[in-house]
């Protein structure tokens, strides 16, 4: 049982579009939310991340959006490039060192 | 930053041998080590956590005696998956607790070819 869900599964953007991916989960008890990036072949890279404290969250292009009450967290990815093309992974863990519930993944594809 | 190095990144084995798979915390201490396997286009599935001079911490269906793990020292963790077979055939990711505030730190994966 996944207990973080990841949608949508693939997305296609438009080069300078935006990209958005949503994440929801369950167990209220997480309280670090982590977003990865992997390059085919590679392992993956923190790309940023967010505790419930704060409902947004910027980093250059990438801005997390968390709803506590609904459970939900998202990525945007402002300004998309063909370089952002990867597979993207929402996370939620208990602590900054709990064991990680990744969810499904989601590849974006940035066309030129 | 945290860097883990993972070796080796490819392998081809043949059905019944073994293999081991190394990470190494290259300038930290890594008491903890998580070990993932991903298959294609599927999200990363923790298989193990090794804890430096105890015994790994295994997650429900995997198999300690096929995928054996030791963490011998504070920057060296190693995954042998022994008797392997096609179905073994994966990408093996091995993770650890980085800098405070950069989160886990992830070694750039071996991607294992059983024939």
């Amino acid at each position: 049982q996944q207990q973080v869900k990841q949608s949508p599964q693939s997305l296609i953007v438009q080069k300078g579009g935006i990209s958005i991916i949503n994440c929801a989960y369950e167990n209220t008890a997480f309280d670090y939310f982590p977003w990865y990036q992997q390059f085919p072949g590679k392992g993956p890279a923190l790309l940023i991340a967010i505790r419930p404290d704060v409902s947004e969250k910027k980093e250059g292009r990438f801005t997390i959006s968390f709803n506590k009450s609904a459970k939900q967290f998202s990525l945007h990815i402002m300004d998309s490039q063909p370089g952002d093309s990867a597979t993207y992974f929402c996370a939620a863990s208990m602590g900054s060192w709990g064991k990680l519930q990744f969810g499904a993944g989601t590849q974006v594809v940035v066309t030129p | 930053g945290a860097v883990v190095s993972q070796h080796p990144s490819r392998v081809i084995c043949k059905s019944g041998t073994s293999v081991k798979i190394e990470c190494r915390s290259l300038d930290f201490q890594a008491t903890t080590m998580f070990w993932y396997r991903q298959f294609p286009k599927q999200s990363l599935m923790l298989m193990a956590t090794s804890n430096e001079g105890s015994k790994a911490t295994y997650e429900q269906g995997v198999e300690k005696d096929k995928f054996l793990i030791n963490h011998a020292s504070l920057t060296l963790s190693t995954l042998t998956v022994t008797s392997a077979h096609p179905e073994d055939s994966s990408f093996y990711i091995c993770s650890a607790p980085g800098q405070e505030g950069y989160g886990y730190t992830f070694g750039s994966g071996t991607r294992l070819t059983v024939v």
